[in-house]
Order: structure tokens, then C-alpha cells, then sequence
């Protein structure tokens, strides 16, 4: 069974950093692409990064400006997000998700909050 | 990278049907067959229930279809049922990125 398990959110200062992980089981995760997307409270989804299996491609969306950085360590199916410079409007429930082909997220974890305040 | 365009809310009486438009531009909806729909009940993860336009992954039922027209993609629910109702989210593979929609809420009166 494929899962996906967000950890390491929680309540921050603006200014502050954090760094999110993701502990994939249940496939082979060198072979998938894995993205994050966001949620802030009560409004919709917005993408974030995406990495492909092999470390080669890496893509943040623009309005991240930097302060973000994806990585993964494939010899312990783990997904990383390190946020820093973290600012009001990065307040959201933070998921990733498999990507099984271009763009489609086919299995999400249950996500972690991210509280910027 | 502008969200893709879709109504706010939709709704429809159980067994009818209804369409969930997404509209975005030849750069992203028009110019790939990789649109992709997600269903989201309230406190819970996305759901992916199309892909690559109108692909339907294992389990998803036959009652959900998707299409595309141009620089539209379009989402079909028949015979609607009381479970449906949630947020249903369009997206779209581009170069370097995924767009989401901005999320249409459904409602089954």
C-alpha cells in the first residue's frame, strides 16, 4: 500500500524556518517524481515543488522566490521541504504527493500544518 | 503562472448531472493533454479521480468523466450522488510547473 506521511509543522515566527519531511512507503520511490502543494486555511490548492526521482529536475513556483529548497534522500524514501524567511502567507497545510506521470498526483499524504504567526 | 479559471460553486439535484469548466491558455490547458481533476472532502487530502484529460485511475467511477475543447477542460459528474459533494480542483501540467484551479465547491441539494 502506498503511503505518504508528512511531519515536522507546527507553529513559527515570521523570519523563522522549518524543515518538513515525508516518509514514503510502499513503492519504489527513486522511480517517482514527488511534489508539494499547499492549502491555506480555506482556500485551494496551490503547488509548491516538485523533484524527479533521480534529483535531476528540480521546480519551485515563482512566487516562492528562493526561500524555499526541495530535496530527497532516496536510501531513506524521504522527501524533504526546507522553508525559511517564512512569512504570514506561508500559513497552510502543507502535502506531498506522488507524481506518476506529468503533473498527476496520484497518491497525497494527509498533510501538517504549518502555522506562521 | 496564473490559476486556472473555474466556477465557484455548482449544484445539481441527486441523479442529474453536472460540468465543472477549467479554463486556462495555450500555454498550459491548450497546450498539453495533461489536465488532471482532484476531489476533496472537507478535513481530508485531494483525491485524484482524472488524468491526462479524461483518464479514470482504478476505482474511480465510471459516473466521473473529464474532456477538453481548446483551452477548456471540463469535468462531468452524472447520476450525482450525495457523496460527491466536495471541492473538485482542476489542474495542468506545464514546463516547469502544476497549476491548480481555484477549486469549485459542489453541492448535492
Amino acid at each position: 500500500e502506498v503511503q505518504l506521511v508528512e511531519s515536522g509543522g507546527g507553529l513559527v515566527q515570521p523570519g523563522g524556518s522549518l524543515r518538513l519531511s515525508c516518509a514514503a512507503s510502499g513503492f519504489t520511490f527513486s522511480s517517482y517524481s514527488i511534489s508539494w502543494v499547499r492549502q491555506a486555511p480555506g482556500q485551494g490548492l496551490e503547488w509548491v515543488s516538485s523533484i524527479s526521482g533521480s534529483n535531476s529536475y528540480i521546480y519551485y513556483a515563482d512566487s516562492l522566490k528562493g526561500r524555499f529548497t526541495i530535496s530527497r534522500d532516496n536510501a531513506e524514501n524521504s522527501l524533504y521541504l526546507q522553508m525559511n524567511s517564512l512569512r504570514a502567507e506561508d500559513t497552510a497545510v502543507y502535502y506531498c504527493a506522488r507524481a506518476s506521470g506529468y503533473g498527476v498526483l496520484d497518491y497525497w499524504g494527509q498533510g501538517t500544518l504549518v502555522t506562521v504567526s | 503562472q496564473s490559476a486556472l479559471t473555474q466556477p465557484a460553486s455548482v449544484s445539481g439535484s441527486p441523479g442529474q448531472s453536472i460540468t465543472i469548466s477549467c479554463t486556462g491558455t495555450s500555454s498550459d490547458v491548450g497546450g498539453y493533454n495533461y489536465v488532471s481533476w482532484y476531489q476533496q472532502h472537507p478535513g481530508k487530502a485531494p483525491k485524484l479521480m482524472i488524468y491526462d484529460v479524461s483518464n479514470r485511475p482504478s476505482g474511480v467511477s465510471h459516473r466521473f468523466s473529464g474532456s477538453k475543447s481548446g483551452n477548456t477542460a471540463s469535468l462531468t459528474i452524472s447520476g450525482l450522488q450525495p457523496e460527491d459533494e466536495a471541492d473538485y480542483y482542476c489542474s495542468s501540467y506545464t514546463s516547469s510547473s502544476v497549476l491548480f484551479g481555484g477549486g469549485t465547491k459542489l453541492t448535492v441539494l
